[in-house]
């Protein structure tokens, strides 16, 4: 366990379905991360919050949308995706970026199946 | 762009072996390289490193960083079976809170 929890674990979804992917960390972290993990690839960013501030947006696509309410939670909300968005979401903590301690702690990951 | 390379993508030893895993990067303001393992689930964290020459040991696995010749190394002794997993190497820059560049990883297998 590494403080860092995701829900749902799993999830099928069809291409019309809207769902939402949950994360929350219990580490006192500020910063929050969504990874997203395609099979043969390497992990790539796609959303950071530092203070529920969004500070990246690696050019995600708008079906995928980030929340974050507050330092210790982190939803991916996710609408009309297509199956190539098939894929292992990993969300992550951090302590803030500018305190240089960049150590991430990983959640279990969503596996995402998109029928 | 940032880059990372990692090397071998994948290796295969028995118990007992020592290894080396690779990783070179290219990355505009570096900040910190960070070593992960990822068994069947995420990724677990290893070693960060920020300075050159200076090693990091966990006990059988060790890490350092030359920032010269923009590479990483990660050695493991005395392997063993629970050391098999994809191990992660992710370049941090200085700039931009939290973009992160990961390499394709190495896939280790030990063999008993």
């Amino acid at each position: 366990e590494t403080g860092v929890t995701q829900t749902p674990r799993h999830l099928v979804m069809g291409m019309t379905n809207k769902k939402s992917l949950k994360c929350e960390q219990h580490l006192g972290h500020n910063a929050m991360y969504w990874y997203k993990q395609s099979a043969k690839k390497p992990l790539e960013l796609m959303f950071v919050y530092n203070f529920k501030e969004q500070t990246e947006n690696n050019s995600v696509p708008s079906r995928f949308s980030p929340e974050c309410p507050n330092s210790s939670h982190l939803f991916l909300h996710l609408h009309t995706l297509q199956p190539e968005d098939s894929a292992l979401y990993l969300c992550a903590s951090s302590q803030p970026w500018d305190r240089g301690q960049v150590e991430q702690y990983f959640g279990p990951g969503t596996r995402l199946t998109v029928t | 762009e940032d880059k990372v390379v990692q090397s071998p993508l994948s290796l295969v030893v028995h118990e007992g072996d020592t290894v080396t895993l690779n990783c070179s990067y290219e990355v505009t303001n570096f900040r910190s390289l960070l070593w992960y393992k990822q068994e069947k689930k995420a990724p677990t964290f290893l070693f960060m490193l920020t300075s050159s020459g200076i090693e990091k040991k966990s006990g059988r696995l060790s890490s350092i960083l030359d920032k010269k010749e923009l590479f990483s190394i990660l050695n493991i002794t005395a392997t063993q079976t629970g050391d098999s997993a994809i191990y992660l190497c992710a370049v941090f820059p200085r700039t931009g809170a939290g973009k992160s560049t990961f390499g394709d990883g190495t896939t280790l297998t030990v063999k008993p």
